[in-house]
Formats: structure tokens, C-alpha cells, sequence
């Protein structure tokens, strides 16, 4: 049972549009939401993140937003550039530091 | 060296081999952490430990097992592994459990089973 998903498997934005990504979960017990970016060969790497208590969270080019009524959270990356290209998981924050990711989108900004 | 660092980065290995993955963090973090991932899934967490004690096994087989000598490394030895065991390796750290919830990942350890 997979309590954080991203359905999209890719998503394809042109260069300086805007780039929606989505993420679903299902445990209202979740603390904090998080978002990292994973290019090949390397690590992922923390991008922003938004705790349970808000609806929002910006920086820079990137916003989190948080509905938890629909247990829905999106990333916007907006303008898109293309070394914005990667694989972009969210994750969820239990008890004792559990991460808890979804099984990734690869967005691909096309010049 | 600044961030998390694992090493090797890629490792090839037969089912009778014994090996072992290194990670080390120079974030002065008190929590490490071992992820598998595979092919099309998500990352799957293995083993938390925080101030040098596991503090979690995610029901991960014996012939994975974890040793955390302090807070900066983090080694997994490797036996008997099967040919599914093939996958990403990513070790992780933060402040500790129960802080902030940011992890920092290394790079990987690329794993192939024979």
C-alpha cells in the first residue's frame, strides 16, 4: 500500500512556461512534505519543503502548495529552464525521521 | 570533502562475494540512513540510525547488514546477495530523528548482482 504517490510518470513543459508537479498521500498523520531533485548518477537533492501547518511555501523560482483536505500537494517551477530537467520525488514525513517518497516524475524542459 | 560521500560508486559483485558499502557525512549530523532504490519504484528506506543506534530495520534481509561505528560513517556489508538485490544504494543524514525532517543524500552506490 503506497502512501505517497505521483502518478505522473513524465512530464514534458516548454522553456520558461510553467511546470505543475503532483503528489498524493494518504496518512493525515504526515508532518511535513518535502521535495527533492534527482539528476542520473547523483544523490537526490533537497528542494523545498512545507510543513502541515501551512499552505504554501515559496522559493525563488519554486512553490509548494498543500491541500489537505484532498491530501494533495504540488510543485510549481515557474519560469521552467532546462536544468530544471530531472527526476523530482516528493516525500512525507512521519514518526522517528521516516522519509516515505513516491515513486518519481521526470520532467523534461524542452529549450 | 563537504556533504555526504558513498563509496564505491559502482560495484559489481557474484552471490557468494562478501562486500561492503561506505558512507560519510561532513554535515555534523547525528542520524544516517541506507536506501535501496530499484528500478521504477520508489526509494525504500532500510535502516535509521540516530546517535550511532539503529533505530529502525525495515525488515530488510540478514544478508544486508549495517554497522554505524560513529555519527559521520556508515558502512553496509553485503553477503550472500541475490540477483534482485541489484539497485541503487543511497546512504543519507540529518541533524538527527527527531529534527528538521531534511535529508541529505549522497551520490550512490550503483549495485549489480551476478
Amino acid at each position: 500500500d503506497q502512501q505517497v504517490k505521483q502518478n505522473s510518470p513524465s512530464l514534458s513543459v516548454q522553456e520558461g512556461r510553467i511546470s505543475i508537479l503532483n503528489c498524493d498521500y494518504t496518512n493525515s498523520m504526515f508532518d511535513y512534505f518535502l521535495w527533492y531533485k534527482k539528476y542520473p548518477a547523483e544523490g537526490p537533492t533537497f528542494l523545498i519543503s512545507i510543513s502541515s501547518i501551512k499552505d504554501k511555501n515559496e522559493d525563488g523560482r519554486f512553490t509548494v502548495f498543500l491541500n489537505k483536505s484532498a491530501k494533495h500537494l504540488s510543485l510549481h517551477i515557474v519560469p521552467s529552464q532546462p536544468g530544471d530537467s530531472a527526476v523530482y520525488f516528493c516525500a512525507a514525513s512521519g514518526q522517528g525521521g521516516k522519509l516515505i517518497f513516491g515513486q518519481g516524475t521526470e520532467l523534461s524542459v524542452k529549450p | 570533502e563537504t556533504g555526504v560521500t558513498q563509496t564505491p560508486r559502482h560495484l559489481v559483485m557474484g552471490m557468494t562475494n562478501k562486500k561492503s558499502l561506505k558512507c560519510e557525512q561532513h554535515l555534523g549530523h547525528n542520524a544516517m540512513y541506507w536506501y535501496k532504490q530499484s528500478a521504477k519504484k520508489p526509494l525504500e528506506l532500510m535502516f535509521v540510525y540516530n546517535f550511532k543506534e539503529q533505530t529502525e530495520n525495515n525488515s530488510v534481509p540478514s544478508r544486508f547488514s549495517p554497522e554505524c561505528p560513529n555519527s559521520s560513517h556508515l558502512f553496509l556489508h553485503l553477503h550472500t546477495l541475490q540477483p534482485e538485490d541489484s539497485a541503487l544504494y543511497l546512504c543519507a543524514s540529518s541533524q538527527e530523528t527527531s529534527g528538521g525532517p531534511e535529508q541529505f543524500f549522497g551520490p550512490g552506490t550503483r549495485l549489480t548482482v551476478l
